[in-house]
C-alpha cells in the first residue's frame, strides 16, 4: 500500500457530462501529480498541484481541470466527457525536498464514458 | 518534446529466463530515470530508480537497471525471472536535476511469464 488513495474506483459517464475524482495524498506529501492511462498505453501527465497551486499541465485540454485543499487531497475534473476520456486516471503524490523524490500512485480510478 | 521508447510490447518467458526490457529517452540534459511495475489489478510500483552516481541500480525482486548515457538507454534486467513477475512494466524519466514528480512514462511492456 502506498498511502494514495483514490475514489471512487469505477466511474461511468455519458459522453457530453462532467465528471469529478479524488485523490487523498499519502501524509505529509504536498504534491499531488494526476496521469491518464489509456488502454494499452503508459500514463500521460495531465497536470500537478504543489501546494494548493497549478505546478506544469501537460497536453491536455482546459477541460481538464483541478485543485488541492488545505491538506494537499486534489480532485481532476472532466467537462463535456468524450469517448475518447475513457481511461484509467491515476494520482501520485509526492514530496519534493530540494533533491530528487519518489512519487507514490494510487490504484487509480477506471472511467468510461459511453 | 522529451519522449521515453520501449521496444519490446509484449514478452513472454519461461521460468528461470533471463530478461531484458529496453528503454530509451530522448533528451541530452540531466535525467532522472525510473522502472515501475503494474501487477494485475494493482496500483504503481517502483522497481528501482537511478538519479547519480553507479549507472548500474540494483531494485527490489531482484531486478536491476543500467543507465547508459551516450546511448540514451536504461534497460532493465532480471537473470532469472519467476512466474509471479507477470506484470505490467514502464520506464519513465523526469528532466532537470530536480525531480518535481512529473514522469514520462514509456508505452509499457507486458511480461507474461510461463510456469
Amino acid at each position: 500500500e502506498t498511502g494514495v488513495t483514490q475514489s471512487p474506483t469505477h466511474l461511468i459517464k455519458t459522453r457530453g457530462q462532467q465528471v469529478t475524482l479524488r485523490c487523498s495524498s499519502q501524509s505529509g506529501h504536498n504534491t499531488v501529480s494526476w496521469y491518464q492511462q489509456a488502454l494499452g498505453q503508459g500514463p500521460q501527465f495531465i497536470f500537478q498541484y504543489y501546494r494548493e497551486e497549478e505546478n506544469g499541465r501537460g497536453n491536455f485540454p482546459p477541460r481538464f481541470s483541478g485543485l488541492q485543499f488545505p491538506n494537499y487531497s486534489s480532485e481532476l475534473n472532466v467537462n463535456a466527457l468524450e469517448l475518447d476520456d475513457s481511461a484509467l486516471y491515476l494520482c501520485a503524490s509526492s514530496l519534493p525536498t530540494g533533491g530528487v523524490t519518489e512519487a507514490f500512485f494510487g490504484q487509480g480510478t477506471r472511467l468510461t464514458v459511453v | 518534446a522529451q519522449s521515453v521508447s520501449q521496444h519490446n510490447h509484449h514478452v513472454i518467458l519461461s521460468e528461470a529466463a533471463s530478461l531484458e526490457l529496453g528503454c530509451n529517452y530522448s533528451y541530452g540534459g540531466t535525467v532522472n530515470l525510473f522502472w515501475y511495475v503494474q501487477y494485475p489489478g494493482q496500483h504503481l510500483q517502483l522497481l528501482l530508480k537511478y538519479f547519480s552516481g553507479d549507472p548500474l541500480v540494483k531494485g527490489i525482486k531482484g531486478f536491476e537497471a543500467e543507465f547508459i548515457k551516450s546511448k540514451f538507454s536504461f534497460n532493465l534486467r532480471k537473470p532469472s525471472v519467476q512466474w509471479s513477475d507477470t506484470a505490467e512494466y514502464f520506464c519513465a524519466v523526469t528532466v532537470g536535476s530536480s525531480n518535481t514528480g512529473k514522469l514520462i512514462f514509456g508505452q509499457g511492456t507486458t511480461l507474461q511469464v510461463k510456469p
